[in-house]
């Protein structure tokens, strides 16, 4: 079975512009959760969708949005870039049952880089 | 809310010996996941074991291990015969099982390990 893949994996943006990332969970789950992983911060939620639906958002400010289509593939989207914003950014998938939660499978990430 | 902490920042072991990584965790929480996940310098982060807070026994996954001390607040992580491929951050990381849970990781802020040969 495929795992959770993530496009593109690097990308470089400056400030000001928008980004949008995306990710395809494993084939059967459709909960989608996003982190933000930074040397400083560590490892951050950002926010999880279950049936095309967000469940609950982490503490961000409104530029870091996302979404979910009715196949659970998830896109996140960055606008109006800071350089703060540069970071790793972390998809993981789980079956997604409502009510209770499961254990989270990782993709490889995507590198945002912000000049 | 729901803390974790890893209080070893690094960590080196020399191959095929043991280690033990240690993780300690704040909640009120009485249904809960706890997890062990590895990053190596890929940036792939790889689950390596599942604690499920409601069963006593300890988790094991081959040369991975868990001591879960539910009373304690305290889930190490014990890797037997370290191998080279286990160089990697470890993180520590808590979810809640049961009332409106969401898929929510809380992690730790990771030990690096470095496997001598």
């Amino acid at each position: 079975k495929a795992g959770v893949t993530q496009t593109p994996r690097y990308l470089i943006k400056t400030r000001g512009q928008q980004v949008t990332l995306s990710c395809s969970p494993i084939s059967g789950h459709r909960s989608v959760s996003w982190y933000q992983q930074t040397p400083g911060q560590g490892l951050q939620f950002l926010f999880e969708y279950f049936s095309e639906t967000q469940r609950n958002k982490g503490n961000f400010p409104g530029r870091f949005s996302g979404r979910q289509f009715s196949n659970s593939r998830s896109e996140m989207n960055v606008s109006t870039l800071e350089l703060g914003d540069s970071a790793l950014y972390l998809c993981a998938s789980s079956f997604g049952t409502s009510g209770v939660t499961d254990t989270q499978y990782f993709g490889p990430g995507t590198r945002l880089t912000v000049l | 809310a729901q803390t974790v902490t890893q209080s070893q920042p690094e960590m080196s072991v020399q191959e095929a010996e043991t280690v033990t990584l240690s993780c300690t965790y704040d909640t009120s929480e009485n249904n809960y996941y706890l997890f062990w996940y590895k990053q190596p310098p890929s940036r792939q982060m790889i689950l390596v074991i599942r604690q499920e807070a409601y069963k006593q026994q300890n988790a094991t996954e081959n040369r991975f291990s868990v001591n879960f001390q539910k009373a304690a607040k305290s889930f190490s992580l014990k890797i037997s015969d370290s191998q080279l491929g286990d160089t990697a951050m470890y993180f520590c990381a808590f979810m809640k099982r049961y009332g409106g849970a969401t898929n929510k990781l809380i992690f730790g802020t990771g030990t690096l390990l470095a496997v001598q040969p």
